[in-house]
């Protein structure tokens, strides 16, 4: 079965260092997502993509963050200057489409660790 | 506003019984739910979704229900297996842009 694929599974960086996290979509895929975990919390929405371009995006996902798709079959989350705050699980996910029955599938998640 | 509740923190049961979830949500126009199991060190996993047009749908072991009139919606696993135990979320695209909304989530324990 396709699954969503990231890399790398643990991030360790210095606060104020920049961090690149990547993520494989599912191959027929048009709308992808990130979201963060912190530990013991919900997962919440950070950004949406389609058509190469930003979709929606929450408050959390400030000018310190951006999203491309670099080629056919990446799509990335970059932090430019971590904070100790974005120490979290980011999970990208993909879809379909938007409507019902095209559900979200996620990958297993990229462990970010700010010192 | 935007939330997706869910009544029970944990769940502790039986193997071999059937387990029930719930999620209760607030935005009476929402109608596409998903349930999502997330286990220890994963991301979460689809297991099964209901669009507002219906009232029940069956999956393996699972079945969701979907109550408009209160809104509220539930998971039932059948038989529940050690496998089962996980953290499980209801959501629910918060808007035509994909966005979803995720709740709190419920930890489900089975003991031996």
């Amino acid at each position: 079965e396709p699954e969503v694929t990231q890399t790398p599974s643990h991030q360790v960086t210095q606060m104020g260092q920049e961090v690149i996290l990547r993520c494989v979509p599912i191959s027929n895929h048009l709308y992808f997502y990130w979201y963060r975990q912190i530990l013991g919390q919900k997962v919440e929405f950070l950004v949406s993509f389609y058509n190469n371009e930003i979709s929606e995006k929450s408050e959390i996902f400030d000018d310190q963050f951006s999203v491309e798709r670099p080629d056919g079959s990446n799509f990335t989350l970059k932090i430019r200057s971590t904070k100790l705050e974005d120490s979290a699980m980011y999970f990208c996910a993909s879809s379909e489409g938007l409507r019902g029955g095209q559900p979200q599938h996620f990958g297993d998640g990229t462990r970010l660790s700010i010192l | 506003g935007e939330s997706v509740g869910l009544h029970l923190p944990t769940l502790s049961v039986q193997e071999g019984d059937n387990s029930i979830i719930n999620c209760a949500y607030s935005n009476s126009a929402s109608d596409y739910f998903i349930w999502y199991k997330q286990e220890s060190g994963k991301g979460p996993q689809f297991i099964i979704d209901i669009r507002s047009n219906m009232d029940k749908r069956q999956g393996q072991r699972v079945t969701v229900l979907l109550n408009k009139t209160v809104k509220h919606l539930s998971l039932q696993i059948a038989a529940t297996q050690p496998g089962d135990s996980a953290v499980y979320f209801c959501a629910e695209p918060y808007n035509q842009g994909g966005k979803l909304i995720f709740g709190q989530g419920t930890e489900l324990s089975v003991k031996p």
